[in-house]
């Protein structure tokens, strides 16, 4: 069964707007999530935790949320730019499940 | 910085063989993992290592074993290479509970 789910389709957005990714698991009651950064022949670079106690936090031009009530966390990038184009990986803290990544393409 | 070093970046290896994958971190961290990472899969974990000398089965462990012998040091072993194994693998490593993970750059691992 699938336990964390991000869109597998790539989100194409234009330079200069928000993008938002979504990431919503199941079966679990995480003590925290991450969100990670990859571009292609990398290995993943981590941008940010949030804990369950904690409804937003924030990091220059990026924003994650977590809704344990929706078990689902949203990470938004603002005023995006092409260099932000890559793979946005979630990951849980229960048993280090990472969701397979949502592309994002920034087109100028 | 924290620095993961996995040993190749692109391995091609023959259906039998046994095949070593090796990873050295240079921060002293006690945790370290092997994952591997398939298209539309995401990254599985395989093992993970708490300290030296301990392992722990993740999701996939089928035909692996690890070894960690030194701190910085975590070793895959696929015991005997199958086609079903060709990936790209992953290390990472971690200070501890609720830090975050840092990654190598992978082996992408052929089996032909």
């Amino acid at each position: 069964s699938q336990k964390i789910e991000q869109n597998s389709e790539a989100l194409n957005i234009q330079e200069g707007k928000t993008a938002t990714l979504t990431c919503n698991y199941t079966n679990y009651s995480p003590a925290y999530l991450q969100w990670y950064r990859q571009d292609p022949g990398r290995g993943p670079v981590f941008l940010l935790l949030i804990r369950e106690n904690e409804k937003e936090k924030r990091k220059e031009r990026l924003k994650v949320t977590f809704d344990t009530t929706l078990k689902q966390s949203l990470f938004h990038i603002t005023a995006s730019q092409p260099a932000d184009s890559a793979t946005y990986l979630c990951a849980l803290d229960v048993k280090f499940y990472f969701g397979s990544g949502t592309k994002l393409n920034v087109k100028p | 910085d924290v620095k993961v070093t996995q040993s190749s970046r692109y391995l091609v290896k023959r259906t039998g063989e046994k095949v070593f994958l090796e990873c050295v971190q240079d921060m002293d961290h006690e945790n370290m993992f092997w994952y591997r990472q398939d298209p539309g899969l995401g990254l599985r974990l395989i093992y993970f290592s708490y300290d030296v000398k301990m392992k722990e089965k993740g999701d996939i462990p089928e035909g692996y074993s690890v070894s960690r012998e030194k701190k910085e040091r975590f070793s895959l072993i696929l015991e005997s290479a199958s086609t079903n194994q060709t990936s790209m693998y992953l290390c990472a490593s971690r200070q501890g509970n609720n830090q975050p993970q840092h990654f190598g750059d992978g082996t992408r691992l052929s089996i032909l």
